[in-house]
């Protein structure tokens, strides 16, 4: 088993510009997140999916898209990439069922580090 | 929204003293995970406390859950140099979400 494996593990994008960081996990889980890790600031969930078909927003949302189209894909779409959005971001998986009520534990990839210029 | 305070930001020990990490919540919570990240690294979890008042120890980890679910702990005794990372602190609520704490971040002196 992989696990979670994200790529790109590095990104340097000019303001403006669109990318999509990929996330796919081996595990069957249903639960995917998305987070983005800012010093001193923790882990941030940006959108979220408890299923294929089905999203749903974070806390940080704007300006950045997914989709679920498979149990083991959830890409991560910047619209228009501005320096605020120059971050670590880390794609997270579960396998408790979600209509529990109880997010279970996350398995995390190994991050992509993200710059816009 | 949900908000999960988490302190000290950082602590310095030196080895074999204890370290604790404080998580309150502004809501109750359902459960609540632990994850540690290793410089470089990323999340990985520790544990997951679910029941009112529960404490689970992992070797010389102590981890307390409060009476009202809004508050957690980390302690850890006699600190080794692997244990430096940084460690969270992830709050579950009425949705399905996690909402983390900002980290501390533990130095050990050897």
């Amino acid at each position: 088993n992989a696990g979670v494996t994200q790529t790109p593990k590095f990104q340097v994008l000019k303001t403006g510009q669109s990318m999509t960081l990929q996330c796919a996990q081996d595990m069957n889980h249903e639960y995917m997140s998305w987070y983005r890790q800012d010093p001193g600031m923790g882990l941030r969930l940006i959108h979220y999916s408890v299923g294929a078909g089905i999203t749903d927003q974070g806390e940080v949302p704007n300006g950045y898209n997914v989709s679920r189209s498979t149990t083991e894909d959830f890409p991560l779409r910047l619209l228009s990439a501005a320096p605020s959005q120059t971050s670590v971001y880390f794609c997270a998986s579960s396998g408790i069922r979600p209509w529990t009520g109880n997010t279970g534990e996350l398995f995390f990839g190994e991050g992509s580090r993200l710059t816009v210029l | 929204g949900q908000q999960v305070m988490q302190i000290p930001q950082y602590q310095h020990v030196q080895e074999g003293e204890d370290f604790t990490t404080y998580c309150n919540s502004s809501t109750t919570l359902s459960n609540i995970q632990w994850y540690k990240q290793r410089p470089g690294g990323h999340p990985v979890f520790l544990i997951q406390l679910v029941k009112s008042g529960e404490v689970k120890k992992q070797k010389r980890l102590t981890f307390q859950f409060g009476e009202a679910k809004k508050n957690s702990s980390l302690h850890i005794t006699a600190t080794q140099t692997t244990d430096v990372g940084t460690y969270f602190c992830a709050g579950g609520g009425s949705a399905r979400q996690l909402t983390f704490g900002s980290g501390t971040q533990l130095t050990v002196l050897p």
